[in-house]
């Protein structure tokens, strides 16, 4: 069975940083593309950041290019996402999301953690 | 930036009519859009992927069609528990992006 374990979340002040962690089993990690995808409170969903199974290549939505870092370690099965110069719009539930083969759609995700950014 | 415009915001309808919802792309995207269905509280679970494929599990009662720039999703007899929000998705081009979705509500 595919699980995926978002950890890390939490409040933190305009301007910091956190880092958000999703634990994986149940399918060949290092095999599939992994992503990011947030939702903010009450809103719809915006993709962030896509990782290649080989690491070789990532992918940032515009809003979070430059101040966000994907990141995958196939040794643990983690994937990571470290976010810097956090704002007020970056508040929203982060989702981990596995792609499906040949870059498919998102066909599992964690049940999302939640990141405030608040002062 | 592709895009993904969905119609109607809201559904309202009874458990056992049927659904049509209806997802329009800014440019073509080789039927390379999927499906997604959000309970309260829940992560989104994928229903369709590829403009028709149903996800592992999905029931038969979910279908997906279209092509180009237009596309739907129809259930065909709605159960309880698919009163939820949907959301389509297309992988053709950089950003992957997401419609605004539309929300099935119990008339």
């Amino acid at each position: 069975e595919v699980q995926l374990l978002e950890s890390g979340g939490g409040l933190v002040q305009p301007g910091g940083s956190l880092r958000l962690s999703c634990a994986a089993s149940g399918f060949a990690f290092r095999s599939f593309p992994m992503s990011w995808v947030r939702q903010s409170p009450g809103k719809g969903l915006e993709w962030v950041s896509t990782i290649s199974p080989g690491d070789t290549n990532t992918f940032y939505a515009d809003s979070v290019k430059g101040r966000f870092t994907i990141s995958r370690d196939a040794s643990s099965d983690t994937l990571y996402l470290q976010m810097h110069s956090l704002r007020v719009e970056d508040t929203a539930i982060y989702y981990c999301a596995k792609r499906g083969p040949n870059w498919g759609h998102f066909d599992f995700w964690g049940q999302g953690i939640l990141v405030t950014v608040s002062s | 930036e592709i895009v993904l415009t969905q119609s109607p915001a809201t559904l309202s309808l009874s458990p056992g009519e049927r659904a049509t919802l209806s997802c329009r792309a800014s440019q073509s995207i080789r039927g390379l859009l999927g499906w997604y269905q959000q309970r309260p509280g829940q992560a989104p679970r994928l229903l369709i992927y590829d403009t028709s494929n149903r996800a592992t599990a999905i029931p038969p009662r979910f279908s997906g069609s279209g092509s180009g720039t237009d596309f739907t999703l129809t259930i065909s007899s709605l159960e309880p528990e698919d009163f939820a929000v949907y959301y389509c998705q297309q992988r053709s081009n950089w950003p992957l992006t997401f419609g605004g979705g539309t929300r099935v509500e119990i008339k």
